[in-house]
């Protein structure tokens, strides 16, 4: 069974340009949440999407965005990049949401986005 | 979600078990203890959960208080390839809305050859 692939795994951008990530939940799955890794902040909540519809929304500004399509599969964007958004971006599936109930949570390997 | 707290960093010999502790001690009824490790420059991956029973895998066994305040995960016979951190997370049980996983700053784990 294929686990959480996030595509593409590297990636460097400009400062001011955007960016769209892609993440195929594992088949079942209909929940996907978004996580930002930097070595300064940790793992960090980003947004979580189950049925396509946002659910729950961390603390990041509106320049990071994101959607579900019908299949589960997710997207998410960063519009006009600043250098601090350089980092690790994790995608994370489950069957149901996370506030759903003891069900377990997978990740992907990330999108390593650089920012220069 | 509970707060979690984990001793910053770990060692371990290769073949030794590795007992990695945490305290939850505002944990409440419904709330699970996960587990999960990050090898560099890799997503998390799952280890183990539980609620109030020892649960074992084939990864590891988690060993739950019995008030539920702490837990430790052990890891039987550690390898190289173990030297990861290692973050417990509590997890509200609730169909109510979250915010996601809180992950903390988890135990660096090293295991010596």
């Amino acid at each position: 069974k294929a686990g959480v692939t996030q595509t593409p795994r590297y990636l460097i951008k400009t400062r001011g340009q955007q960016v769209t990530l892609s993440c195929s939940p594992i088949s079942g799955h209909r929940s996907v949440s978004w996580y930002q890794q930097t070595p300064g902040q940790g793992l960090q909540f980003l947004f979580e999407y189950f049925s396509e519809t946002q659910r729950n929304k961390g603390n990041f500004p509106g320049r990071f965005s994101g959607r579900q399509f019908s299949n589960s599969r997710s997207e998410m964007n960063v519009s006009t990049l600043e250098l601090g958004d350089s980092a690790l971006y994790l995608c994370a599936s489950s069957l149901v949401p996370p506030s759903g109930g003891g069900n377990t949570i997978y990740f992907g390997e990330g999108s390593w986005l650089t920012v220069v | 979600d509970a707060k979690t707290t984990q001793p910053t960093s770990m060692d371990c010999a290769e073949g030794r078990a590795a007992n990695l502790p945490c305290n939850h001690s505002t944990i409440s009824g419904n709330e699970y203890v996960y587990w999960y490790r990050q090898i560099h420059s890799q997503g998390p991956q799952y280890i183990i959960h539980g609620l109030k029973n020892n649960e074992t895998n084939e990864m590891a066994s988690l060993i739950i208080t019995e008030d539920r305040k702490s837990s430790t995960l052990i890891l039987p016979h550690a390898t190289l390839r173990d030297t990861a951190v290692y973050y417990c997370i509590v997890r509200l049980y609730s169909g109510g809305g979250a915010d996601g996983l809180t992950f903390g700053k988890g135990t660096h784990l090293i295991i010596q050859p």
